[in-house]
């Protein structure tokens, strides 16, 4: 089975902190994504990986950074958090990219203070 | 207006009843996933599919391309089918890495015992 791990289910941070959110997959996935979902928006790309070092932009990246420094490794970043970054964070990973089929980690909820 | 429209957003069934969830997608598309996300967060990829139909257990999945329009079918509900129910589409041809999923708001559904 595929296994996707998130390093925390429930953070709480002050505004202005750094906060890394560390994604892990151990079926060596060359594809990895992190989502936010907020209630009535659904699931939101911030970033995806399709490589080692590669990195590209989703749908709303302001505010956040990547690193994939491993292939089995998907870091997102919060440089200075804010109130408006309070959301459940998902880490997902595929094969082959997103035509095939992603599996999902179990999620981080974060809440900025 | 969104690419990708789920109805109904909110479910309540009894157990035993016939469930619908209706997606309708105004893009092309090569792929269409339904995913489960149960209280917590955690998110299970149900069905991928790009053309006919599909069953696994009590789940059944259809989609028209001509239409736009996919179908998830819960046969027999019961109260552990209660969850958020969400479809993503992948736009664009096949292959390649790139080429994001777009998601739906999801559906909630509750069944009653």
């Amino acid at each position: 089975d595929v296994k996707v791990t998130q390093s925390s289910r429930y953070l709480v941070k002050r505004t202005g902190e750094k906060v890394f959110l560390e994604c892990v997959q151990d079926m060596d996935h060359e594809n990895m994504f992190w989502y936010r979902q907020d209630p009535g928006l659904g699931l939101r790309l911030i970033y995806f990986s399709y490589d080692v070092k590669m990195k590209e932009k989703g749908d709303i990246p302001e505010g956040y950074s990547v690193s994939r420094e491993k292939k089995e490794r998907f870091s997102l970043i919060l440089e200075s958090a804010s109130t408006n970054q309070t959301s459940m964070y998902l880490c997902a990973s595929s094969l082959w990219g997103t035509s095939d089929e992603q599996y999902f980690g179990p999620g981080t909820r974060l809440t900025v203070t | 207006k969104n690419e990708v429209e789920q109805s109904p957003q909110n479910l309540t069934a009894q157990e035993g009843e016939f469930i619908t969830i209706n997606c309708s997608y105004s893009v092309g598309i090569s792929a269409l996933h339904w995913l489960q996300q149960h209280p917590g967060g955690g998110i299970v990829s149900l069905f991928m599919l790009s053309s006919g139909k599909k069953k696994h257990g009590r789940l059944i999945a259809t989609i028209n391309i001509q239409e736009k329009h996919s179908s998830l079918h819960i046969t027999a509900s019961h109260p552990r089918d209660s969850a958020v129910y969400i479809c993503a589409v992948r736009a664009g041809g096949y292959g390649g890495s790139q080429g994001n999923l777009i998601f739906g708001k999801g559906t909630k559904l509750s069944v009653k015992p």
